[in-house]
């Protein structure tokens, strides 16, 4: 079965610092997406890549960046956390058979105080 | 873009009891409407979905239904268990788009 690995469950961070999120996919996938969670508010697209070194901004990358130096891992960067920032944070990969299926890592809930 | 509503956004049932979940579309061009379940801890899974050319799809004691004229799909889970309480997300995707649109998730509990 497909395993898309976050690399953390639970993260504190001051604002201001640099905060990175790690995401691991171990089916060749070539698209990879990064999901914010808030109540109420459903799912909301960060960014996602297409291949190696390929990005597409989605609905909400302000504040955020990304970085797909490698297929299976794709990394979502803050630059300078800020407290509206703190959220559950749920990377997915593309099921390229289908290009329909999303398969999603346990999230990471990041705090940012 | 695509704009997908959910309704309603918590659900308490008893269990055996059906539980009913309702989604509308904005986008005539969507074909791919899918189903993930989110339980306590962990990521979102699909667990069913329909396109755009069938009007109704069951799988065991869930099911979603499709009306392409009123936009709008529905989810559908007959017998309620323990294990169905989760957070549903319905979502929805054009046909030359990797990008699914999702709604904002419908808290369902099961009460023993």
């Amino acid at each position: 079965d497909v395993k898309v690995t976050q690399s953390s469950r639970y993260l504190v961070k001051r604002t201001g610092e640099k905060v990175f999120l790690e995401c691991v996919q171990d089916m060749d996938h070539e698209n990879m997406f990064w999901y914010r969670q808030d109540p109420g508010l459903g799912l909301r697209l960060i960014y996602f890549s297409y291949d190696v070194k390929m990005k597409e901004k989605g609905d909400i990358p302000e504040g955020y960046s990304v970085s797909r130096e490698k297929k299976e891992r794709f990394s979502l960067i803050l630059e300078s956390a800020s407290t509206n920032q703190t959220s559950m944070y749920l990377c997915a990969s593309l099921d390229g058979a289908t290009n329909e299926k999303l398969f999603f890592g346990s999230g990471t809930q990041l705090s940012v105080l | 873009g695509e704009n997908v509503e959910q309704h309603p956004s918590t659900l308490s049932v008893q269990e055996g009891d059906s539980a009913v979940i309702k989604c509308t579309y904005s986008d005539s061009a969507s074909n791919y409407f899918p189903w993930y379940k989110q339980e306590l801890g962990k990521g979102p899974q699909l667990i069913i979905d329909i396109r755009s050319n069938v009007g109704e799809k069951k799988d065991q004691r869930i099911a979603v239904t499709l009306n392409k004229t009123a936009k709008h799909f529905s989810l559908h889970i007959t017998e309620t268990q323990p294990e169905d309480s989760a957070v549903y997300f319905c979502a929805a995707l054009k046909g030359n788009d990797y990008k699914l649109s999702f709604g904002a998730g419908t808290t369902v509990t099961v009460r023993a």
